[in-house]
């Protein structure tokens, strides 16, 4: 079946340090990727998608290529700030009949100090 | 544009009773709307889903008669956990998306304690 594989966390960094979350996974096809970010006391947030081999997904800073040689969607950011302090998710797309689900990785914590 | 609301944001209930989440699209008609359990340092694993006017389709191992899902309209599913106990005390998460759309809006939880 499709699974999500990131990092654990927590991430600690300063900030302006650069950010790198690890994220696998194993699907059958050609899944389409996300990235979603948590909030703390909040809802998840849609950051960035991927829709096939190649794509890069970028928002806010934060970038991650689609590789599906490696099968790997690493979540990357070059200056980290206090306020991208949350959890993140890496997941993948499951398409049935009409709609599709979303299937996440465990999250990963990031953690950024001033 | 693309809000989804929860409601409550936190309850407090004693075993044995039965608790009602509410999600609705605020601004936007949901064909589809997910429901999700999210354990402390976990992942949101996918509990149904459900689409306007249909019975809802559980993820293996979700017992379809302790958490009840209706959709009864396009900007309205509620979930019903029946005869809540603390192993029940979780935070729950829904979503919303559109017809033929794959991306999912997401609502900012539902705290559940059963005491």
């Amino acid at each position: 079946g499709n699974s999500v594989t990131q990092m654990e966390g927590p991430v600690t960094l300063s900030e302006e340090a650069f950010l790198t979350i690890n994220c696998t996974y194993t699907a059958t096809g050609y899944p389409s990727l996300f990235w979603y970010v948590q909030y703390p006391g909040e809802g998840l947030q849609l950051l960035l998608k991927a829709t096939k081999a190649d794509d890069k997904g970028s928002n806010k800073g934060f970038e991650a290529t689609y590789r599906k040689e490696t099968t790997s969607f690493h979540l990357e950011k070059g200056s980290v700030q206090v306020s991208d302090s949350a959890v993140y998710f890496c997941a993948l797309i499951r398409k049935n009949s009409g709609y599709s689900t979303l299937t996440f990785g465990k999250g990963t914590m990031l953690l950024v100090s001033p | 544009g693309a809000v989804v609301s929860q409601h409550p944001s936190r309850v407090i209930c004693k075993s044995g009773t039965s608790v009602k989440i509410e999600c609705r699209s605020l601004d936007f008609q949901a064909t589809t709307m997910f429901w999700y359990r999210q354990f402390p340092k976990q992942s949101l694993m996918l509990m149904a889903t459900s689409n306007e006017g249909s019975k809802a389709t559980y993820e293996q191992g979700v017992e379809k008669d302790k958490f009840l899902i209706n959709h009864a309209s396009l900007t309205l599913s509620t979930l019903t956990v029946t005869s809540a106990h603390p192993e029940d005390s979780s935070f729950y998460i829904c979503s919303a998306s559109l017809a033929g759309a794959y991306e999912q809006y997401f609502g900012p939880g539902t705290r559940l304690t059963v005491t």
